[in-house]
């Protein structure tokens, strides 16, 4: 069974910086795509970070780029994200969500496993 | 970017009723070289995490019961319900990946009538 544990949530204050780990299990972490996903109270869905397989290609959206940095450790099955600068708009939960890694190219780009999410709360 | 537009925001439907949700997109989503439309389903149940429905626009996912299809090209998609059990209480997004930044419906509330 796939799962996708996250951590290092919790409350920060404006300006402070947080490191959010992913740990993969149940499937060849190293054969799939991986993304961040966040939630603001009470929203829609975001998608934030992306990062291929060898992590050779990163991408971001506009509102993390410059503070966000997604990465990835294949040998332990892990993926990261670090957040630096952090706002309230940062707030929500993050999930850690995998690309499908069956579609021809350089990946599918829908998401068909998620993790249960971490909080953060950024506030003063 | 492209802009998806979920409607309704919210939708009560009785019980064995049918269900229909639409998703429009700023910009077509149906990639010339593949004729694949890159639109995506999901259901986030109160207190989880999303899941995966639909993908390809049409294609559901291993394990998705039968009632639930997508259809659609180009920039208008629907997701129907053929007959609401109350287990399908939740809040359902599209989302493209034709291109990045991936971008999400806001969401629509579905309801027992």
């Amino acid at each position: 069974e796939v799962q996708l544990v996250e951590s290092g949530g919790g409350l920060v204050h404006p300006g402070e910086s947080l490191r959010l780990s992913c740990a993969g299990s149940g499937f060849t972490f190293g054969s799939n795509n991986m993304n961040w996903v966040r939630q603001a109270p009470g929203k829609g869905l975001e998608w934030i970070s992306f990062i291929d397989r060898g992590s050779v290609t990163t991408y971001y959206a506009d509102s993390v780029r410059g503070r966000f940095s997604i990465s990835r450790d294949n040998t332990k099955n892990s993926l990261y994200l670090q957040m630096n600068s952090l706002g309230a708009d940062d707030s929500g939960i993050y999930y850690c969500v995998r690309d499908p890694g069956y579609c021809s190219g350089d990946g599918c780009y829908f998401f068909d496993s998620w993790g249960q999410g971490v909080q953060v709360t950024v506030s003063s | 970017d492209i802009v998806m537009t979920q409607s309704p925001d919210s939708l009560a439907v009785s019980l064995g009723e049918r269900a229909a949700i639409d998703c429009k997109s700023s910009q077509s989503l149906l990639y010339p070289s593949d004729s694949k439309n890159y639109l995506a389903w999901y259901q986030q149940k109160p207190g989880q995490s999303p899941k995966l429905l639909i993908y390809w626009a049409s294609t559901r996912e291993s394990g998705v019961p039968d009632r639930f299809s997508g259809s659609g090209s180009g920039t208008h998609f629907t997701l129907t319900i053929s007959s609401l059990q109350p287990e399908d209480v939740a809040i359902y997004f599209c989302q493209q990946y034709y291109t990045i930044p991936l971008t999400f419906g806001q969401g629509t509330r579905l309801a027992i009538k």
